[in-house]
């Protein structure tokens, strides 16, 4: 069974620091990688998403996410945090020939300061 | 866009009791899947449903079912609830071609005593 790990369970930034999320994933076949973002009190949504073409992803709100075959790795990244990136951060994965169901890994709670 | 809606958004009920949680799929979906998330951990695949009937299901026992409405909304159904069965339940819908993403709703929180 494929299994997603999130190393990082919390991590705490200044604003303007730059941030990167680790994340791998098990599984040896095709792969579509996604991140997930929860802000405080509101619902899964999506940042970006990999399915094919070029590894450098780049999502909403100044997030890009870099995959990497070779480290079975899809680290998510920010230049330049903000006080409103503060929200608990999700990298799913599904298995390409039975995309029907995320893996999720454990979650990355980022708390910006201001 | 109307988004995903579940209801109650919040539950508490005694182990051995059964609960019926509800979604509807965003306009346009036709494939709803549902999580579990137990507090401070990533949400656990439970089942996914296209054309009413069950298409993948996660490492959950039988007392977890399913149910989607020609109309594409869905129910979950756990019976003879127990205290780990307490946590943040999702829904997500989508088309059944997962490139176009999972809309999530904001979840039915069930606490179990």
């Amino acid at each position: 069974a494929q299994s997603v790990s999130q190393h990082n369970h919390h991590v705490i930034l200044s604003e303007a620091a730059s941030l990167e999320l680790g994340c791998n994933y098990s599984y040896g076949g095709t792969v579509n990688l996604f991140w997930y973002v929860q802000y405080p009190g509101q619902h899964l949504q999506l940042l970006l998403k990999y399915f094919s073409g070029d590894p450098l992803v780049k999502g909403i709100k100044g997030f890009e996410a870099e995959f990497i075959k070779s480290k079975f790795s899809f680290n998510l990244r920010k230049p330049s945090v903000q006080w409103s990136d503060t929200a608990e951060y999700f990298c799913a994965v599904t298995q390409g020939n039975a995309g029907n169901m995320l893996t999720f890994g454990g979650g990355t709670r980022l708390m910006v300061k201001p | 866009e109307t988004g995903v809606t579940q209801s109650p958004t919040h539950l508490i009920k005694t182990r051995g009791q059964q609960v019926t949680l509800r979604c509807s799929s965003q306009s346009g979906h036709n494939t709803v899947s549902w999580y579990q998330q137990a507090l401070g951990q990533g949400p656990q695949f439970i089942f996914q449903y296209y054309r009413e009937e069950e298409n993948g299901r996660g490492n959950f026992p039988p007392r977890f079912s399913g149910l989607q409405f020609p109309n594409y909304s869905s129910e979950l159904n756990v019976n003879a609830l127990e205290l780990d069965d307490s946590a943040l339940y999702l829904c997500a819908s989508s088309l059944v071609d997962t490139y176009y993403g999972y809309t999530f709703g904001s979840g039915t929180r069930l606490t179990v005593v």
